[in-house]
């Protein structure tokens, strides 16, 4: 069975532009995270998603940060206007409903703003 | 506000050793705590996970000791191997909230072989 997906692997763009970055979750996970990860830090919570629910963006940094998942599976994390301090890994995960279930990650998108 | 926190942030053990990783958490309210591990260029990897109506858990080789008196989360590595070289992460969580997991900036651990 497949993992976490995510594409790009890696993104470098110029300062202002938009970027899109996506995940595909595993196959029968209602729940969808991302996080970003600056170097050397630990991961911060961006967005969740969970069933038909809706998300929780109390960890976006700002309006120019967004996401959507479609049909409940595949999830765009958007960053419109992007600034140098958006450089950082940005990590998907998914798991089951449920708050004891395992959060399983995707490889990550590492994103770098010229 | 809310802050999950490592007291040393690289550990160096020989290989065979048995590693300790702490963490410090400051909410009070959080009732579920993770460890995951990440590998170089890797996304984390849960490893073990602990509720706060237990003080300890058992896994392959790892032990997670939860003590909620001073808020302190530990991760014992029995016999550390170079696969175990990586950074180490906990996170805390409320089970009544919206699943938001909060992480700490990590250790990295290093085995010397």
């Amino acid at each position: 069975g497949a993992g976490v997906s995510q594409s790009p692997s890696n993104k470098v763009t110029e300062k202002g532009k938009d970027v899109e970055l996506r995940c595909d979750p595993i196959s029968g996970h209602t729940a969808l995270y991302w996080y970003r990860q600056s170097l050397g830090q630990g991961l911060e919570f961006l967005i969740y998603f969970q069933g038909n629910s809706a998300p929780d963006k109390s960890g976006l940094p700002s309006d120019r940060f967004s996401a959507e998942r479609t049909g409940g599976s595949v999830s765009t994390l958007t960053i419109q206007r992007t600034q140098q301090e958006d450089s950082a890994v940005y990590l998907c995960a998914s798991s089951q409903s449920g708050v004891y279930n395992e959060q399983f990650f995707g490889p990550g998108t590492r994103l770098t703003v010229l | 506000g809310e802050s999950v926190g490592l007291h040393l942030p690289t550990l160096s053990v020989q290989e065979g050793d048995n590693s300790i990783i702490n963490c410090a958490y400051s909410n009070s309210a959080s009732d579920y705590f993770i460890w995951y591990k990440q590998e170089s260029g890797k996304g984390p990897q849960f490893i073990i996970d602990i509720r706060s109506n237990m003080d300890k858990r058992q896994g392959q080789r790892v032990t997670v000791l939860l003590n909620k008196t001073v808020k302190h989360l530990s991760l014992q590595i029995a016999a550390t191997q170079p696969g175990d070289s990586a950074v180490y992460f906990c996170a805390e969580t409320f089970s009544g909230g919206y699943q938001k997991v909060t992480f700490g900036t990590g250790t990295k651990l290093q085995v010397i072989p």
